[in-house]
Formats: structure tokens, sequence, C-alpha cells
């Protein structure tokens, strides 16, 4: 079961921005940097962002993370049909001690 | 380049066990931990455990406690994860993942090794 929520889908037309939210509580993003994952149809997932709003290197700075109190943001502007994936927010949960994933989202490019 | 190699789909009868491998390149093995994260078809990601690469020390998930073993091998930078008492719900893709500490982002992963459970 899931303990980072996310909405399901979202979509948008090329060039647009989207942004996707990630509930959690006082015990994982309350307490702990966030990361998001993007999981391109049929591959492994791919780190976009540590930290809360960290970019690794390679990754297109379109992409960008927030986070405030217990929740967390993933925007991604200038939206490219490339972007069509699965993303997944993730952080360590103090009580369960161990990672916790986000329930995913969908993104579509219209 | 970092490289987390996987070895191949197994398929596999309910009680049985099945240990995956992922064959580390490109960096000092023993300076990182691996993870394991598992998905079930259609479904989201679950974080199984860690290992240090360093000492050994481990840390499992609690759901799966009991039923799964993290080792290393430093002679051959390879990492295995083994689930026993397998159930049909065991069904998924399964990844290797690093990081360098135990709370740490999974920076590289590994390509998947689907397990599927079925008698």
């Amino acid at each position: 079961q899931s303990v980072l929520t996310q909405p399901p889908s979202v979509s948008e037309a090329p060039r647009q921005r989207v942004t996707i939210s990630c509930s959690g509580s006082s015990s994982n993003i309350g307490n702990n940097a966030v990361n998001w994952y993007q999981q391109l149809p049929g591959k492994a997932p791919k780190l976009l962002i540590y930290y809360d709003d960290l970019l690794p290197s390679g990754v297109s700075d379109r992409f960008s993370g927030s986070k405030s109190g217990t929740s967390a943001s993933l925007a991604i502007s200038g939206l490219q049909s490339e972007d069509e994936a699965d993303y997944y927010c993730a952080a360590w949960d103090d009580s369960l001690n161990g990672h916790v994933f986000g329930t995913g989202t969908k993104v579509t490019v219209l | 380049q970092v490289q987390l190699v996987q070895s191949g789909a197994e398929v596999k009868k309910p009680g049985a066990s099945v240990k995956v491998s992922c064959k580390a390149s490109g960096y000092t093995f023993t300076s990182y931990g691996i993870s394991w994260v598992r998905q079930a078809p259609g479904q989201g990601l679950e974080w199984m455990g860690w290992i240090s690469a360093y000492n050994g020390n481990t840390n499992y998930a609690q759901k799966l406690q009991g039923r799964v073993t993290m080792t290393t091998d430093t002679s051959t930078s390879t990492a295995y994860m083994e689930l026993r008492s397998l159930r049909s719900d065991d069904t998924a893709v399964y990844y290797c993942a690093r990081s360098t500490q135990l709370y740490r982002a999974f920076d590289y992963w590994g390509q998947g090794t689907l397990v599927t459970v079925s008698s």
C-alpha cells in the first residue's frame, strides 16, 4: 500500500506546464527529503529530482521540484511528447523505517 | 559509466524461492548500497529493502521480514536478493537500485527482472 498520495493522471497540451502533487505526513515528507522518479513505458525508473528540488546531471531543467510541509510537487514546463510517462514521488518514512513511494501519476501529452 | 545488470526472468511455483542477481560496474561497489524495489503488473513501486555493499548491513521492509534476504559478493561486485515462500502476489518486476546511504535517492537502476509465480 502506498503511503504517499498522487493524482492518478494529468494531461496537458504540448509546450504547456503541468504540476503533480504528492501528499504525505510528518513521518515522511514532513521530515525527510523527497525524490521523484520518471518511468517511461516498459522501462526502469529514472531519478528525476532529489533532495526536494535538485536535478541530477543530465536531467532537463524543464523539470522542477518543491516541498512545503507534508506535501511536495513536481512541475514539468514546456511539455513534450517524450515526457509521457509515469511519475512517482518517494521519501524515507521514519515510522515505517523504510522508503515509501507515491501512488504514481500518468502524464499524457494531448 | 555506471551500470547495474540483472539476471534473467524466472518462473517459479508457489512456495518456492527465487534469487535475483544485480551485477554492478563503473563505480566502486563498496562505496554504495543497493536497494531492491518491485513492481507488480500495472501497479506502483514497492521498496523491499537495502544492503550496504561496504559492510553487509541490511534493512528490510517490515512486510517482507523473514521472507527476504539480501547479500553481496564484493569480489564480483554483485548484489543478490532472495525471496522465499513465493506467492502469486509476488509476481512482479524486481529492480535493483543504487544509493549512497540507506535514506538517499536511488540514482541508478537495473533493467529489471520479471519473476512470475504460477502453479
